[in-house]
């Protein structure tokens, strides 16, 4: 199973709004609405910020979003704040018990 | 407060054998699929194993089939992965997590295995 691809970096300035992608396959992405987004600060641990495409876990703030269409996921960060400078995953269940993590995507505030 | 936490990683030799272990707290662990994942240096997540709440399924990434075994103790609350033979390519984090409706919600903090002749 390979690895579902993200930008390698996306940047915003405070208050603007990037959007991540994440594409995979009909086989995982495309089919399952099990999409998962993570972000990660720097010698931190995952944390999870949005599950099943679209929700989120209680205490993430709603300028976090998902959304999916097709093969492709995206995040997305509304009114960017200097803490959201960080790695970001996306992660799909591809059946069998197979979970597939994306390449990473790093974000900077400029 | 729900909460895993991770134990046993080391620095070895190419060949050698870890078994890392995996403490659950404030939930009921005997529900919940549990997960290794890991992370190489300067590297993203990789999903290596998974146990069914009951431990009778079992699943493994392709590259440590045959030398990594996941087990579980929930009369302990435990989670382990005992790690044979391993590569250079088996350095990273190994973290553990909990499974809850089809996303990793709990995470430890993760235990360095780094693997260098």
């Amino acid at each position: 199973q390979s690895a579902l691809t993200q930008p390698r970096s996306v940047s915003g300035s405070p208050g603007q709004s990037v959007t991540i992608s994440c594409t995979g396959t009909s086989s995982d992405v495309g089919d399952y609405n099990y999409v998962s987004w993570y972000q990660q600060h720097p010698g931190k641990t995952p944390k999870l910020i949005i599950y099943g495409v679209t929700k989120r876990p209680s205490g993430v703030p709603d300028r976090f979003s998902g959304s999916k269409s097709g093969n492709t996921a995206s995040l997305t960060i509304s009114g960017l704040q200097a803490e959201d400078e960080a790695d970001y995953y996306c992660c799909s269940y591809a059946g069998n018990y197979i979970f597939v993590f994306g390449t990473g995507t790093t974000v900077s505030v400029l | 407060q729900m909460q895993v936490v991770e134990s046993g990683g080391d620095a070895v030799q190419p060949g050698a054998s870890l078994r890392l272990s995996c403490a659950a707290s404030g939930f009921t662990f005997s529900n919940y699929a549990m997960h290794w994942v890991r992370q190489a240096p300067g590297k993203g997540l990789e999903r290596v194993a998974v146990i069914l709440y009951d431990g009778r399924s079992k699943y493994y990434v392709d590259s440590v089939k045959g030398r990594f075994t996941i087990s579980r103790d929930n009369s302990k609350n435990t989670l382990h992965l005992q790690m044979n033979s391993l590569r250079t390519e088996d350095t990273a984090v190994y973290y553990c997590a909990r499974l809850d409706i089809y996303a990793f919600d709990v995470w430890g903090q993760g235990t360095m295995v780094t693997v260098s002749s």
